[in-house]
């Protein structure tokens, strides 16, 4: 089983649309989760940090479910710009490296 | 602040010829990373470094070696490069992730482009 698992899609949906992208994790001494974002053919960059309590910046939320052990990417109103893949990453305790999940290809469509 | 630099951006490679990919961080970071990513595929980690005169394997260390002598540097060595070996490079680094509660994330480099023919 992987550590981070999340799935590929890919996901197409249209502009103005809301999607959620779920993420699983396996190792319960996941301390810190992360979603980035990587456009086509450039360099993964953190999209924004996931807290305890779900948190949100702008049209993006993400929620953390510790009991379940998965985290959640939601964004509202979508824009052609959020075309991407969306990485999620976590941190466990102790390590000396993030783990990457494979990643969630999205196309917005106009 | 430039972050993460990777020199060079691309490169073409014959069978059996040799290279270094230099990454460079003005982050003061302890870790860096380099991973390789293929086509329609996620990232995989080939060595690490979690300070100045250390580093250790990754998923995928065959074909590679590094060093980190300085500690804003981190070079990546193909000795005798192969067509598996082409890929897209990217470097890596982070505060110390190991730190008690920590929430550091690491901060990537634009890339490397090496095609080996």
């Amino acid at each position: 089983r992987k550590e981070v698992e999340q799935d590929p899609g890919p996901f197409n949906v249209p502009e103005g649309a809301t999607v959620a992208f779920n993420c699983t994790y396996s190792n319960s001494a996941s301390q810190s989760f992360f979603w980035y974002r990587q456009d086509c053919r450039k360099e993964p960059k953190l999209l924004m940090s996931v807290y305890s309590s779900g948190n949100e910046d702008g049209r993006f939320t993400a929620q953390l479910n510790r009991a379940s052990q998965y985290i959640s990417l939601l964004i509202r109103d979508s824009k052609l710009s959020d075309s991407a893949t969306y990485l999620c990453v976590v941190n466990i305790q102790g390590a000396q490296k993030l783990v990457f999940g494979q990643g969630t290809r999205l196309t917005i469509n106009p | 602040n430039a972050g993460v630099t990777q020199t060079p951006k691309f490169r073409v490679l014959k069978t059996g010829q040799s290279m270094t990919l230099l990454c460079a961080q003005d982050m003061n970071h302890e870790y860096m990373y380099w991973y390789r990513q293929d086509p329609g595929m996620g990232l995989r980690l080939i060595h690490y470094s979690v300070g100045e005169g250390t580093t250790a394997k990754g998923e995928v260390p065959d074909g590679y070696n590094v060093s980190r002598l300085k500690k804003q540097n981190f070079l990546l060595g193909l000795e005798s490069a192969a067509p598996s070996q082409t890929s897209v490079y990217f470097c890596a680094s982070s505060l110390n992730l190991r730190l008690a509660g920590s929430t550091d994330t690491q901060y990537f480099g634009p890339g490397t482009r090496l095609t080996v023919l």
